[in-house]
């Protein structure tokens, strides 16, 4: 049974471009959130997607914006990226909306 | 809203040494409780959950946690670790209602033979 995997493993990009992080849940898994994980920080909420649709956002704003697709993987796309965006992406799939959330591997972003 | 404290940021621990790593959280609603693991360059790892029923808690890996209502807290335990506990630990939470995880600063176990 695939756990939640995501691609790619790292990425590089300069300020002001944008980027497209990818998120297959586990099987069976109808929901995904996003979590950004600064340098020594604990995972912070961006938002949660639900039959294909944002159903919660966290204190993120607009360049963070995402998609959930019928098969239920999931993008996270950020725009006009900022220095401070570099973190460990991780995306988490849930068989309901407050279910136990498991955790992918995660998407090391760097912003020069 | 929630929040999660972990009194912790580094536990220094001799191989085969008890350890506790203490978590208090508030909230002004129910809760589910998490403890995570995070190894170097990896993501999270699921320990152990409260949900409902006793508030004692067994994970994998021989850890334990300890739901206490009346002190909000969600202390873990492992009565004998390894060389291979040395991680990052994560307390989290999220109310009944709430589709958020909402996570503690992490605690740092080193463990030392």
């Amino acid at each position: 049974d695939a756990g939640v995997t995501q691609s790619p493993t790292h990425l590089i990009k300069t300020r002001g471009q944008q980027v497209t992080l990818r998120c297959s849940p586990k099987s069976g898994h109808d929901t995904v959130s996003w979590y950004q994980q600064a340098l020594g920080q604990g995972p912070q909420f961006i938002f949660q997607y639900y039959e294909e649709e944002e159903r919660q956002r966290g204190n993120f704003p607009d360049r963070f914006s995402g998609h959930q697709f019928p098969n239920y993987s999931s993008e996270l796309n950020v725009n006009a990226l900022l220095l401070g965006d570099s973190a460990l992406y991780l995306c988490a799939s849930s068989l309901s909306s407050a279910d136990t959330q498991y955790f992918g591997p995660g998407t090391r972003l760097t912003v020069l | 809203a929630q929040s999660v404290t972990q009194l912790d940021s580094q536990v220094p621990v001799f191989e085969e040494a008890p350890v506790e790593l203490r978590c208090n959280y508030s909230s002004s609603v129910s809760v589910y409780l998490f403890w995570y693991v995070q190894y170097p360059n990896q993501g999270l790892q699921l320990l152990l959950k409260y949900l409902s029923g006793s508030t004692l808690v067994k994970g994998i890996n021989g850890f334990e946690a300890e739901f206490n209502k009346s002190q909000t807290s969600f202390h873990l335990r492992k009565p004998s670790v390894h060389i291979s506990d040395t991680a990052e630990y994560f307390c989290a939470v999220s109310d009944l209602h709430d589709y958020k995880l909402s996570f503690g600063a992490g605690t740092t176990v080193t463990v030392r033979a």
